[in-house]
């Protein structure tokens, strides 16, 4: 059981590159998120999915965009990329029954734009 | 003012003690609570959740939770060094649905 895979685990970009950071989970939840982590600030909410085709922005969308085409994967896309997306990002995923639940997070990659 | 906040610590406490976490919240309608450990360089890891006034154990493990005064702690009990991480505290704001909202996290270092 696999849980929440991403990949990759790292990356260097050039400022103005593009790229998309993989996430997929096999636990059949429906919830997924994507948050970025800088050191001391705690987690930060980027995109979150409540089912296929269903995406919504949290609280720093700004230079991201998601797709959600299938229950298990949930890209995030970074367009013409900024040092200030230098940053760990997590994909994490949730089930979606009544009440709130808990995470699972992938391992994270890690993105540097120099 | 943060919506979750946490002391960033770090907080030491040797081989054997209780450690103890403490955390506020701004949003008084808030349900559900969460305590995550991070180690360095790795991924939040769940290890309670609480929903309901009181307390609630699990293993060396205890999550405190008061909603009246806004705030959730977690205890550890018999501390390892095993337990140095980064605890991270979440809560979902009412209406929030499933959104969480983190704290920046209080480091706890356990000397033997």
């Amino acid at each position: 059981n696999a849980g929440v895979t991403q990949t990759p685990k790292f990356r260097i970009l050039k400022i103005g590159q593009s790229m998309t950071l993989q996430c997929t989970q096999d636990m059949n939840h429906n919830y997924m998120y994507w948050y970025r982590q800088d050191p001391g600030m705690g987690l930060k909410l980027i995109y979150y999915s409540v089912g296929a085709g269903i995406t919504d922005k949290g609280e720093v969308p700004n230079g991201y965009n998601v797709s959600r085409s299938t229950t298990e994967d949930f890209p995030l896309r970074l367009e013409l990329a900024a040092p200030s997306q230098t940053s760990v990002y997590f994909c994490a995923s949730s089930y979606s029954g009544s009440g709130v639940y808990g995470y699972t997070f992938g391992s994270g990659t890690r993105l540097t734009v120099v | 003012q943060k919506e979750v906040e946490q002391n960033s610590g770090p907080l030491s406490v040797p081989e054997g003690a209780i450690a103890s976490l403490n955390c506020t919240y701004s949003d008084r309608g808030s349900q559900s609570f969460f305590w995550y450990r991070q180690y360095s360089g790795k991924s939040p890891e769940l290890i309670m959740s609480i929903y309901s006034n009181g307390d609630k154990e699990d293993g060396r493990f205890t999550a405190q939770l008061n909603k009246a005064s806004q705030y959730v702690s977690l205890l550890i009990r018999d501390s390892q060094p095993s337990d140095s991480a980064t605890y991270l505290c979440a809560v979902s704001p009412e209406a929030a649905g499933n959104k969480l909202t983190f704290g920046g996290g209080t480091r706890v270092l356990v000397k033997p």
